[in-house]
């Protein structure tokens, strides 16, 4: 069983600081994926990084694939309001049904 | 126009009543999920659908059946609900390039 590891599971700041989210596992996915889920709707997809190494940006927030693709990372430059919700990593192992192996989960709230 | 949408959103059920809980695409993906999400669990997939009528079980599938007789809908049955059973349900579908698309989620309440 594939499983994905993620921390810290609950994250609380001001608004301005920066932040990390570790996604970590002892598998190898075939591609990573980055959701953000807010109160009383599914998980909306962000970001899937594919290569060992590759790094991605979306605006103020920061994806990164680890070499051996089998961790992730998430940073967060000058947190604001809007970014507090749940952030959801999900792992991907070319399997037959295209299935994801989600992390627990990372709730952070940024405060004014 | 949100291309997936899940029905009801909100529901309290009695112990031992069935329940099903459905699942409607307009984007004509074969890849249809059922998860279930609760509080120190993350999503954990109940059954997933590879196309019509083709269904497989997935983490925690006992107690709940699916059915898909079209491609457009996936319905989730609780034959029996069971408090353990209270959760938010949430509905995926795929693209081909396992891309997720999640519906609203249903909040399911046993009493």
């Amino acid at each position: 069983t594939q499983l994905l590891e993620q921390s810290p599971q609950f994250l609380s700041i001001q608004e301005g600081e920066n932040l990390t989210v570790y996604c970590n596992s002892s598998s190898v996915f075939s591609s990573l994926q980055w959701y953000r889920q807010e109160p009383g709707e599914g998980p909306v997809l962000l970001v899937t990084v594919v290569t060992g190494g590759e790094v991605k940006k979306l605006k103020r927030l920061t994806f990164q694939f680890g070499d051996a693709r089998k961790d992730s990372s998430l940073h967060i430059t000058a947190a604001q309001p809007g970014d507090t919700g749940l952030y959801l990593c999900a792992g991907s192992s070319n399997n037959a049904g295209n299935m994801l192996t989600f992390g627990g989960g990372t709730r952070l709230m940024v405060k004014p | 126009d949100a291309g997936i949408t899940q029905s009801p959103r909100h529901k309290v059920t009695e112990t031992g009543t069935p329940v099903t809980l459905r699942c409607h695409q307009t984007e004509n993906h074969r890849y249809m999920y059922w998860y279930r999400q609760d509080p120190g669990h993350g999503l954990r997939l109940i059954h997933y659908s590879y196309g019509v009528k083709d269904t497989d079980k997935g983490e925690v599938s006992d107690g709940y059946s699916v059915s898909r007789s079209k491609t457009e809908d996936f319905l989730l049955t609780l034959e029996s609900a069971t408090s353990s059973q209270t959760s938010v349900y949430f509905c995926a579908i795929s693209s081909p390039s396992i891309r997720y698309t999640f519906g609203s989620g249903t909040r399911l309440t046993v009493v």
